[in-house]
């Protein structure tokens, strides 16, 4: 099994400002055939489904903000989101789709400062 | 646009069953592979188990296999959760998904086990 890893648990940032969110799977989630990296990134607010904010690593959802950015490759990837608004507090997910089971990260916790 | 509608949460005893459904609109069911996805209390996310939409592959997470069982008729658009066996650790949240990823999810069904 994949399993996966966030850092941190929580991040506090002020509003405007970058925040970064780390992701590390315990195995490759990259496939060869067709080059694409099976992560994805959630974001999840109380009281509502988790929506889907990046997939294939690093590409945007359509309708999501273009603050919001996810990089990497292979095991280690990361989501940015620049400048930084009062709505974008939730909880922020990775998730491999890699291979059964379809493993989450463990959250990440946004605050604004 | 797409809706998925969970139904079937509720209280159940320690070692009860239960089903959940889920009923799909606005996108071609049978072609999208469903998931169950559950939030526990103050917890994380985590995947429970999907169903493909061709061969009807079924496959769990270790914490729910050979308790849970997935399914879908796709004649009526709907996904289904048969749970036996459960326990307080299932009390949670429990979201559809059609997709894997995908932004379609339902709004989630809350499944409390306690006595």
């Amino acid at each position: 099994d994949i399993v996966m890893t966030q850092s941190p648990d929580s991040l506090t940032v002020s509003l405007g400002e970058r925040a970064t969110i780390n992701c590390k799977s315990s195995q490759s989630v990259f496939y060869s055939s067709n080059n694409k990296n099976y992560l994805a990134w959630y974001q999840h607010k109380p009281g509502q489904p988790p929506k889907l904010l990046i997939y294939w690593a690093s590409t945007r959802q359509s309708g999501v903000p273009d603050r919001f950015s996810g990089s990497g490759s292979g095991t280690d990837f990361t989501l940015t989101i620049t400048g930084l608004q009062a709505e974008d507090v939730a909880v922020y997910y990775c998730q491999q789709y890699y291979s059964i089971p379809y493993r989450f990260g463990q959250g990440t916790n946004l605050e604004i400062e | 646009e797409v809706q998925l509608v969970e139904s079937g949460g509720g209280l159940v005893q320690p070692g009860g069953s239960l089903r959940l459904s889920c009923v799909a609109s606005g996108l071609t069911f049978s072609r999208y592979v469903m998931c169950w996805v559950r939030q526990a209390p103050g917890k994380g996310l985590e995947w429970v188990s999907s169903i493909s939409g061709t061969d009807g592959s079924t496959y769990y997470a270790d914490s729910v296999k050979g308790r849970f069982t997935i399914s879908r008729d796709n004649s009526r658009d709907t996904l289904y959760l048969q749970m036996n066996s459960l326990g307080a650790e299932d009390t949670a949240v429990y979201y559809c998904q059609a997709g894997q990823p995908s932004d379609n999810w339902g709004q989630g069904t809350l499944v409390t086990v306690s006595s």
